[in-house]
């Protein structure tokens, strides 16, 4: 149980376009999901937290306005790197929970490459 | 005093060895301690989590010890085998509250040798 799956596994493309990542969670309602990114060989640094139906709210020094949130349904929550840059090439991850004291479900990453 | 820090970075144990890594936190408010293990390209997974109002917690050849007057905690893993060398991460937050914001060590890079 508790299967959260990230799509694409695998991004390439070029500057200036926008890239969409897809974090589900199969087999239960997530009522909070949380957008991670994690450059090499180091730890996961926290993007947003997302709530079904409600803005994300974002961590300091990240652009919601480069990183767009959705999560519009109980199940599903999108992430837009919008004009994408070589600097925003990282391994993107999401995650997701069932609400209070529940632990999180991470999905497989992303991995995003700008050329 | 939001930070987790997590050592030692890297380390390496013969198969069979027990495994330890450490934790320390700074925040009392954090009541939820999980730990995840990281394959490369790969997301974390849960391993096994504790609270504050135990101080041991084990699962097969994971167990976790927890000092809370200390402030610390960490992750013992068993007759280490070669499948374990991961990337391991501990993490806190305040699990009661409704954001659930985990807080990541900086990692350990575990190689279990034949």
């Amino acid at each position: 149980g508790a299967v959260v799956s990230q799509h694409p596994s695998r991004v390439i493309c070029k500057s200036g376009t926008s890239v969409k990542i897809e974090c589900r969670s199969l087999d239960f309602q997530a009522t909070t999901m949380f957008w991670y990114r994690q450059f090499p060989k180091q730890s996961l640094m926290l993007m947003a937290t997302s709530n079904e139906g409600s803005k994300a709210t974002y961590e300091q020094g990240v652009e919601k306005d480069k990183f767009l949130i959705n999560h519009a349904s109980l199940t599903l929550s999108t992430l837009t790197v919008t004009s994408a840059h070589p600097e925003d090439s990282s391994f993107y991850i999401c995650s997701a929970t069932q609400g209070f004291s529940q632990p999180q479900h991470f999905g497989d990453g992303t991995r995003l490459s700008i050329l | 005093q939001q930070q987790v820090k997590q050592s030692p970075q890297s380390l390496i144990v013969q198969k069979g060895g027990i495994s330890i890594i450490n934790c320390a936190y700074e925040n009392t408010a954090f009541d939820y301690f999980p730990w995840y293990q990281q394959f490369p390209g790969k997301g974390p997974a849960l391993l096994i989590a504790i609270r504050p109002d135990v101080s041991e917690k084990k699962e097969g050849r994971f167990t976790i010890s927890f000092n809370k007057s200390a402030k610390q905690f960490s992750l013992h893993i068993m007759d280490s085998q070669p499948g374990d060398s991961a990337t391991y991460f501990c993490a806190a937050s305040k699990g009661s509250s409704n954001t659930g914001k985990l807080i990541f060590g900086q990692g350990t890079t575990l190689q279990v040798k034949p």
